[in-house]
């Protein structure tokens, strides 16, 4: 596609139930990036997908998160039993290759609220 | 460990310069990047440096110097637009993870 999609743009979950989240890259990109913002902060790593390697899992805050990456394109992070805490804006982020002289490119988000 | 530090806020008038300045402590270093974002919109990529030095793009300028672990970005000119958050980012070796630090939130006044 043109530009990083995200869906849902907003979600209103109960605490307790699961939520999915997808993200579809620029076509080609082969680097894809997870972050969470929280309100007036700035963007906290989560995981990173680079080509087929084993993802960069290290951001996680817990096991209740997790995340895929099907056929080096669409990823969906999945928040399992969500709390409030997790309310944020869940920002995906892909880059043309591994290189770190690439820019990254930025959905407009999923804005996350857990009543 | 990991640690990206920059002014919470600052506040500049139409016109004029401003310095937002960024220092970094990471595991290995691999390039800064600066990423613009205004309120409720996705970050947008400013600069990016990897060697010593500035590099100047139009009104916005970065600098690096790696021995200091130490960054800054110039805006000249300031307009009412620029008013947005600035991220300071930083890409560490080995996996390429590319960390960020919390933003500077600009404010430009009339």
């Amino acid at each position: 596609g043109a530009g990083v999609s995200q869906s849902p743009s907003n979600k209103v979950t109960e605490k307790g139930k699961d939520v999915e989240l997808r993200c579809d890259p620029i076509s080609g990109h082969t680097a894809l990036y997870w972050y969470r913002q929280s309100l007036g902060q700035g963007l906290e790593f989560l995981i990173y997908f680079q080509g087929n390697s084993a993802p960069d899992k290290s951001g996680l805050p817990s096991d209740r998160f997790s995340a895929e990456r099907t056929g080096g394109s669409v990823s969906t992070l999945t928040i399992q039993r969500t709390q409030q805490e997790d309310s944020a804006v869940y920002l995906c982020a892909s880059r043309k290759d591994g290189r770190n002289t690439g820019e990254l490119f930025f959905g407009e988000g999923s804005r996350l609220t857990v009543l | 460990g990991q640690n990206i530090d920059q002014p919470t806020e600052m506040t500049a008038t139409e016109g004029a310069i401003v310095q937002i300045n960024c220092t970094y402590q990471t595991s290995g270093f691999n390039g800064l990047f600066w990423y613009q974002q205004h309120a409720g919109e996705a970050p947008t990529f400013l600069s990016y440096n990897v060697l010593d030095g500035l590099e100047e793009k139009g009104r916005f300028s970065s600098f690096l110097s790696r021995s200091k672990g130490y960054s800054y970005l110039l805006l000249k000119e300031l307009q009412m637009k620029d008013s947005a958050s600035y991220l300071c980012a930083v890409v560490n070796t080995g996996g390429f993870k590319t960390i960020f630090g919390a933003g500077t939130r600009l404010f430009v006044k009339a």
